[in-house]
């Protein structure tokens, strides 16, 4: 079993502040994929990085694949209350996906 | 708008009871994937399929089973429900290539009393 760490588990923030969440893992994954769950839904697929130092850019997120394509970032400029969820990622292997411990952010209006 | 769906979004159940969860996807994907959520757990994979009546276990297999008889039709059975099975069950589906995305259906809540 490839083991990804999530940190921090749980976030409360304040709308408008800037926030980063980080997956780690001792494992080489051939891609790295965020998710966004909200209540009562399944996860989303927001973005997937493939090479090592990606950076890619949806809005006011801003994804990092890690150079050793063993971790990833997620930073939240401006946090909105619509981004509040829980936010997921997974290490892609071949046609396997493993699972983050997930962060549960929630952005206070 | 592509799909998967899970029929049961609610369910209790008493110890002993076997459970069906129905999972079906509109997408002609091949593989298909059951996970179990917890908190603080993430999701941990519990059977996956790539093909029909093809069947592989996942991280957690025990106490449950699976059938793939139709491309499109994934069932999670629980022989005998048992109360540390009270939890979230994803379904979700990929296409068999290297642009590997996962789409999930809505899930259900199983509880068992």
């Amino acid at each position: 079993t490839q083991l990804l760490e999530q940190s921090p588990q749980f976030l409360s923030i304040q709308e408008g502040e800037n926030l980063t969440v980080y997956c780690n893992s001792s494992s080489v994954f051939s891609s790295l994929q965020w998710y966004r769950q909200e209540p009562g839904e399944g996860p989303v697929l927001l973005v997937t990085v493939v090479t090592g130092g990606e950076v890619k850019k949806l809005k006011r997120l801003t994804f990092q694949f890690g150079d050793a394509r063993k971790d990833s970032s997620l930073h939240i400029t401006a946090a909105q209350p619509g981004d509040t969820g829980l936010y997921l990622c997974a290490g892609v292997l071949g046609n396997q996906f493993y699972f983050g411990t997930g962060t549960s952010l929630t952005v206070i209006p | 708008d592509v799909k998967v769906t899970q029929s049961s979004r609610y369910l209790v159940k008493r110890t002993g009871e076997k459970v069906f969860l129905e999972c079906v996807q509109d997408m002609d994907h091949e593989n298909m994937f059951w996970y179990r959520q917890d908190p603080g757990l993430g999701l941990r994979l519990i059977y996956f399929s790539y093909d029909v009546k093809m069947k592989e276990k996942g991280d957690i297999p025990e106490g449950y089973s699976v059938s793939r008889e139709k491309k499109e039709r994934f069932s999670l059975i629980l022989e005998s429900a048992s109360t540390n099975q009270t939890s979230m069950y994803l379904c979700a589906s990929s296409f068999w290539s290297g642009a590997n995305v996962l789409t999930f259906g809505a899930g259900s809540r199983l509880t068992v009393l």
